[in-house]
């Protein structure tokens, strides 16, 4: 069964700074992946969608695929304190079910 | 957009008691799923339902039922709870010629004492 990880657990950047995620996988069958973002006590909101080894930019954020390392990154462009939250990779694997990452929490610094 | 609406938001219970979850989608989507979410555990998927009358088990489907009434409506149930079920509980569809893009409700917040 494809497994799922996130790293760093908790991160902190001053506003304006590059935030960088990871996300590894452990079945590089999928070809379905995306980043949702989760503020305290809110519901899951999806940021970037990428289905192949690349990148993908939505807005401020960007996905970097690269299958053949099991990894897939979100670089976040020059964030805001608003966009401190907790960050889940998901990976898409048989008919519709995702598998999600335990999340990373992100906190930027004024 | 999906409109995914899950009831009630939140809901304090003993243990032994039951508990149904409900949520309604609204944008006719073929496919429905129950996840819980717990800290270090990102969000985990309980059972899931490909249309009305049909059910699928999960990665941790113990301790949990579901039924599927309608193309709408799905509903979790826990007819024993256990301390162990405490959790945030999302319910999510999808249309099925797109699966993984999932459209999440805005979560119950279930305590179980």
């Amino acid at each position: 069964q494809q497994k799922v990880q996130q790293s760093p657990e908790s991160l902190t950047v001053s506003e304006g700074a590059m935030a960088s995620l990871n996300c590894t996988f452990s079945d590089r069958s999928s070809d379905n992946f995306r980043w949702y973002r989760q503020h305290s006590g809110k519901g899951l909101e999806v940021l970037v969608s990428i289905f192949s080894d690349g990148e993908k930019e939505e807005g401020s954020f960007t996905a970097h695929l690269n299958r053949a390392s099991l990894h897939v990154f979100l670089h976040i462009r020059e964030p805001q304190p608003s966009d401190s939250a907790l960050y889940l990779c998901a990976v898409g694997y048989n008919q519709g079910k995702l598998i999600f990452g335990q999340g990373t929490k992100l906190s930027i610094k004024p | 957009e999906a409109a995914v609406t899950q009831s009630p938001r939140n809901k304090v219970t003993v243990t032994g008691g039951n508990v149904t979850l409900s949520c309604r989608q609204t944008n006719s989507h073929n496919y429905m799923y129950w996840y819980r979410q717990d800290t270090g555990h990102g969000l985990r998927l309980i059972h899931y339902s490909y249309g009305a009358g049909n059910l699928q088990i999960g990665d941790v489907p113990d301790g949990y039922k579901a039924t599927r009434t309608t193309q709408e409506d799905f509903f979790l149930l826990l007819e024993l709870a256990s301390p162990s079920q405490t959790s945030l509980y999302f319910c999510a569809s999808s249309d099925r010629d797109r699966e993984y893009e999932q459209y999440f409700g805005p979560g119950t917040r279930l305590t179980v004492l």
